[in-house]
């Protein structure tokens, strides 16, 4: 199956600065790949997401990159403000076949913005 | 935005004992999901389900384990016999039906602890 990993674990930044994680997957025939965010005691909410036919996305602050040869994705937050802090997962689907809706998480990175 | 709800958030149970955990989805939505994620690791995909039936599991979802939507609104996941290594975060999802839509919501939750 789809084996994803996400660096770093942890993350703090001052607020104003940049965040970036990251994230690898196996599956080549991976296409679509979504960021969660969860703050502590709520939900996952998706973020952002991006398909395997571009190269990046933003959405204000928050921008997602691909690189498919290399097999990673990331996960960039400019200009970070402290409710900006929670646990973010990236995400790949499986092998096509595959129920929809069926994903595989990172860890998570934890982070902190300080004010 | 409209919201998955999940019934109980905390659960505690003694080893052996049967629980179901509560779900109910967005109503417009067609598929549904089990999640879950043990303390420190990554949230792990259990079960989907569509029309009624499981389309697809994980090697997780062994016999202990069964999901049924018993009437229009409810989806629940049963657990037959806990075990210690069920204790857990559980997340149920859905998804709209809509094609190229990918966006899983999440539910916020039950923690479930088996002593």
């Amino acid at each position: 199956g789809e084996n994803v990993e996400q660096h770093p674990s942890t993350l703090s930044v001052q607020e104003g600065d940049s965040a970036v994680i990251k994230c690898t997957y196996s599956d080549s025939a991976s296409n679509y790949f979504p960021w969660y965010k969860q703050e502590l005691g709520k939900r996952p909410q998706l973020i952002i997401d991006i398909r395997s036919n571009v190269g990046e996305k933003k959405d204000q602050r928050i921008a997602v990159t691909l690189n498919k040869t290399a097999k990673h994705f990331s996960l960039h937050i400019t200009e970070t403000q402290p409710e900006d802090s929670a646990v973010y997962f990236c995400a790949a689907p499986p092998r096509r076949g595959s129920t929809l809706g069926r994903l595989y998480f990172g860890r998570g990175t934890q982070l902190t913005v300080w004010p | 935005e409209p919201e998955v709800t999940q019934t109980p958030s905390h659960q505690v149970t003694q080893m052996g004992q049967e629980v179901i955990l509560r779900c109910v989805p967005i109503s417009n939505h067609l598929y549904f999901y089990w999640y879950r994620q043990i303390l420190g690791q990554k949230v792990e995909f259990l079960v989907s389900f569509y029309n009624n039936e499981i389309s697809e599991k994980s090697e997780i979802f062994d016999d202990q384990f069964s999901v049924e939507r018993p009437d229009g609104s409810n989806f629940t996941l049963k657990i037959r016999s806990t075990k210690l290594e069920d204790s857990a975060m559980y997340f149920c999802a859905s998804r709209t039906p809509r094609q190229g839509t990918e966006k899983l919501f999440f539910g916020s939750g039950t923690q479930l602890s088996v002593l």
